[in-house]
């Protein structure tokens, strides 16, 4: 079946420092892949998507590369504000299977 | 335009008894999925609704059911609470027609459910 694997946290960072999180898939066929994003106390925001390889989705400053031959698709942001610290999923559907297979999810803080 | 609503927000719970909880979809979303988030763990898929129909189930036991009503919302429905169902249920709506599984979904803010 599919499963997602990112890295452990939690991660902390200093202000404007680059961040990485990694995360690798194991799917059949080719899966859409998204990072989602949970503040506490809420829900799920979708922050980026890739459909297809090579794609690159980017949003807020954010970047994750749909890699088929590393089975990979690491979250990157090159300077995290405090307003970034949040717990980060990676995510993946694809085929006729609809539903979204998780990651555990990283914690990440950003001190200032 | 309205995202994803769930209602209550909180809930209180204790073993035996039964809880409905209840999703609206985001404007033109016809797809709704259910999700249970233990603590500290991502979501973990429950089942999905498209049609008024469940169309894909999770690891779940039948004590999880739900419904979809003609206006696209839902209900997920647990009977036989168990200490272990405490957790945070997240609805997702999306489209099917726009594009099957490729859509992303769209979460709402969940319903916190705890088992005393």
């Amino acid at each position: 079946g599919n499963s997602v694997t990112q890295m452990e946290g939690p991660v902390t960072l200093s202000e404007e420092a680059f961040l990485t999180i990694n995360c690798t898939y194991t799917a059949t066929g080719y899966p859409s892949l998204f990072w989602y994003v949970q503040y506490p106390g809420e829900g799920l925001q979708l922050l980026l998507k890739a459909t297809k390889a090579d794609d690159k989705g980017s949003n807020k400053g954010f970047e994750a590369t749909y890699r088929k031959e590393t089975t990979s698709f690491h979250l990157e942001k090159g300077s995290v504000q405090v307003s970034d610290s949040a717990v980060y999923f990676c995510a993946l559907s694809g085929g006729s299977n609809y539903k979204l297979t998780f990651g555990k999810g990283t914690l990440l803080t950003v001190n200032p | 335009d309205a995202g994803v609503t769930q209602s209550p927000t909180h809930l209180i719970k204790t073993r035996g008894q039964q809880v409905t909880l209840r999703c609206s979809p985001k404007s033109g979303h016809d797809t709704v999925s259910w999700y249970q988030q233990a603590l500290g763990q991502g979501p973990q898929f429950i089942f999905q609704y498209y049609e008024e129909e469940e169309r894909q189930r999770g690891n779940f036991p039948d004590r999880f059911s739900g419904h979809q009503f003609p206006n696209y919302s839902s209900e997920l429905n647990v009977n036989a609470l168990l200490l272990g169902d405490s957790a945070l249920y997240l609805c997702a709506s999306s489209s099917r027609r726009q594009g099957g599984s490729n859509q992303p979904q769209h979460f709402g803010d969940g319903t916190r459910l705890s088992i005393l």
